[in-house]
């Protein structure tokens, strides 16, 4: 099936720096990537849809200058936490879609991020 | 834009029974629901989905059943095993927002042996 993979599995940073979370559509072409944060015992929270070539649209309430979301190519999205507090500390899931209209949707293994 | 409520939040059930989870939806022009299970850690994982033009979906234990007019659809998980605990979570996707899938709440599943 498809895979999607996702680096760092966990991270663990200082306030005020940034962390790059990668995703990767392994075997397939992801021309929709998108990310999500889930808070423990909580519900994934869409952040922003990335699409390949193109801006992210990021969902209400997420500051995209906070959080910098590049897709370079068909197989890879970045997500960039910049100047990062503790508040940010949670678990960030990416997830990509194929090209065809009924493709399902592959959830990476997510990102643990522990801002100090 | 869509608003996905799933209930309830937490199901125990005895090893062997049936457990159901319930969810409804806002907009009549979502297309697409899928179930995710996600054990504790790690990622989501699709078990099941269901299309709007689709009443019912089984796969082995599984089964997914859709009321458009209701605007619910619920997941049925049948003889229920220990390694079916986990977290579970409805979707739907609304084809004019960009196939963005809207979660649910989720629903914590506890198997009792």
């Amino acid at each position: 099936g498809a895979v999607v993979s996702q680096h760092p599995s966990r991270v663990i940073c200082k306030s005020g720096t940034s962390v790059k979370i990668e995703c990767r559509s392994l075997d397939f072409q992801a021309t929709t990537m998108f990310w999500y944060r889930q808070f423990p015992k909580q519900s994934l929270m869409l952040m922003a849809t990335s699409n390949e070539g193109s801006k992210a649209t990021y969902e209400q309430g997420v500051e995209k200058d906070k959080f910098l979301i590049n897709h370079a190519s068909l197989t890879l999205s970045t997500l960039t936490v910049t100047s990062a507090h503790p508040e940010d500390s949670s678990f960030y899931i990416c997830s990509a879609k194929g090209q065809e209209i009924e493709s399902p949707l592959h959830f990476g293994n997510g990102t643990r991020l522990t801002v100090t | 834009g869509e608003n996905v409520e799933q209930h309830p939040s937490t199901l125990s059930v005895q090893e062997g029974d049936s457990a159901v989870i319930k969810c409804t939806y806002s907009d009549s022009a979502s297309n697409y629901f899928p179930w995710y299970k996600q054990e504790l850690g790690k990622r989501p994982q699709l078990i099941i989905d269901i299309r709007s033009n689709v009443g019912e979906k089984k796969d082995q234990r599984i089964a997914v059943t859709l009321n458009k007019t209701a605007k619910h659809f619920s997941l049925h998980i049948t003889e229920t095993q220990p390694e079916d605990s986990a977290v579970y979570f409805c979707a739907a996707r609304l084809k004019a927002a960009g196939n963005k899938l809207t979660f649910g709440g989720g629903t914590r599943v506890l198997v009792k042996p």
